[in-house]
């Protein structure tokens, strides 16, 4: 089946910063999403992006089906940014998640 | 009420208990599921609900039986817990299976003492 990864695992930045999230899908996909997971578990919908670049506020995705990677960006970090981020592709007819990426901004 | 809702949000069971946790989606849509997230583990995908009809089943144990009495609606019917189980469950739903965009409920944190 489809394979996903992100990168990195594991991000801690000071308020203000801007960072990249990275994630690697090993097929074809024509469905992606971003979610970013709060700290009392609830997974909020950030981007619906297959193709193509997206922006809300202070962050933007972009995704380059052909080379089987979407990137998101933080810009001008807050704390309220803390939570872990997911990518997830559909493989077959199923969701597939990557393993997420932990950030944590310090005030 | 829009979006995806889940109840109970916290739950805590022995493993003699049964219990049912709820979904309920107003979103017109016509997939739902099931996910489980352990403690630092990637969302494992539980069961799929197409048209109100189960199309998958990822070898979950039989102590967690799913119902969905119609498109709107998804239950988790939990017996016979053990500890391990304990976890975050989460319930989603999309426009057709695998298709538009995934939405999430707040989800139900469960403990099994």
């Amino acid at each position: 089946g489809i394979q996903v990864e992100q990168s990195p695992p594991d991000l801690i930045l000071q308020e203000g910063a801007n960072s990249t999230l990275r994630c690697n899908f090993s097929d074809s996909v024509n469905n992606l999403q971003w979610f970013h997971q709060n700290p009392w578990g609830q997974l909020i919908n950030l981007f619906y992006i297959p193709s193509g670049t997206k922006q809300n506020g202070r962050l933007s995705a972009t995704t380059v089906a052909t080379e089987r990677y979407s990137l998101l960006y933080i810009s001008s970090s807050q704390t309220t940014d803390s939570g872990v981020y997911f990518c997830a592709v559909v493989g077959g007819q199923n969701f597939v998640f990557g393993p997420g990426t932990r950030l944590s901004v310090l005030p | 009420e829009t979006g995806v809702t889940q109840t109970p949000r916290h739950l805590v069971m022995g493993m003699t208990n049964k219990k049912s946790l709820k979904c309920e989606q107003h979103l017109g849509h016509n997939a739902m599921y099931w996910y489980k997230q352990s403690a630092k583990k990637p969302l494992e995908l539980m069961f799929v609900y197409s048209l109100e009809e189960r199309v998958e089943n990822n070898s979950v144990p039989s102590r967690f039986s799913p119902e969905c009495p119609n498109s709107s609606h998804l239950f988790l019917h939990l017996h016979t817990l053990q500890p391990e189980d304990s976890a975050l469950y989460l319930c989603a739903s999309s426009q057709d299976w695998g298709t538009g965009e995934l939405f999430f409920g707040e989800g139900s944190r469960l403990t099994v003492l």
